[in-house]
């Protein structure tokens, strides 16, 4: 049973490029969170995507932007990156009927420059 | 919105010895507290949750409580292992809402 996975690993951009990443949820999940984690913090709720629709939001510019794909999987783009969205982006899914439980992916560190 | 705070921010016990780590919530219809485990440069890994309609929940040595009243919840490690060493991480769920708000995180440090 594949848990959550995501790619790249690591990533390392310049100021003002985009990227994008992606996740594919554990088999059997619906539902798609990604999270940003600062060095030392707690992960920071992104959004969350369901029905290939995002269904909340936290409170991230409109530079954070999402997709969700049939198949589940989901991708984050940033657009004109900050050196401050430096950090790990980990994707959590859980099936929506018991949206509750969540199960994190390994993270992509981006690193902007 | 939903705020939870963590403390302490550090934690160092001897091997064998009790942890607790503690964290309050703002958001009184919050329904769902997990707790993670991150260990470094690895995932945050769910070990133990609990509903808003229980007060307690036991696996193994480790045991969470949750007082709706006082709107805060534990995590209590028994006979604590050097393994158990990593960030312990508190969350609450927003009720009516999708949102998980997590902690700062704990660092326990277990001293052989």
């Amino acid at each position: 049973d594949a848990g959550v996975t995501q790619s790249p690993t690591h990533l390392i951009k310049t100021r003002g490029q985009q990227v994008t990443l992606r996740c594919s949820p554990k088999s059997g999940h619906d539902t798609v969170s990604w999270y940003q984690q600062a060095l030392g913090q707690g992960p920071q709720f992104i959004f969350q995507y369901y029905e290939e629709e995002e269904r909340q939001r936290g409170n991230f510019p409109d530079r954070f932007s999402g997709h969700q794909f049939p198949n589940y999987s989901s991708e984050l783009n940033v657009n004109a990156l900050l050196l401050g969205d430096s950090a790990l982006y980990l994707c959590a899914s859980s099936r929506d009927r018991a949206t509750d439980t969540q199960y994190f992916g390994p993270g992509t560190r981006l690193t902007v420059l | 919105g939903e705020n939870v705070e963590q403390h302490p921010s550090t934690l160092s016990v001897q091997e064998g010895d009790s942890a607790v780590i503690k964290c309050t919530y703002s958001d009184s219809a919050s329904n769902y507290f997990p707790w993670y485990k991150q260990e470094l440069g690895k995932r945050p890994q769910l070990i133990i949750d609990i509903r808003s309609n229980v007060g307690e929940k036991k696996d193994q040595r480790i045991a969470v409580t949750l007082n709706k009243t006082a709107k805060h919840f534990s995590l209590h490690i028994t006979e604590t292992q050097p393994e158990d060493s990593a960030v312990y991480f508190c969350a609450a769920k927003e009720a009516g809402g999708f949102k998980t708000i997590f902690g700062a995180g704990t660092r326990l440090f277990v001293k052989a």
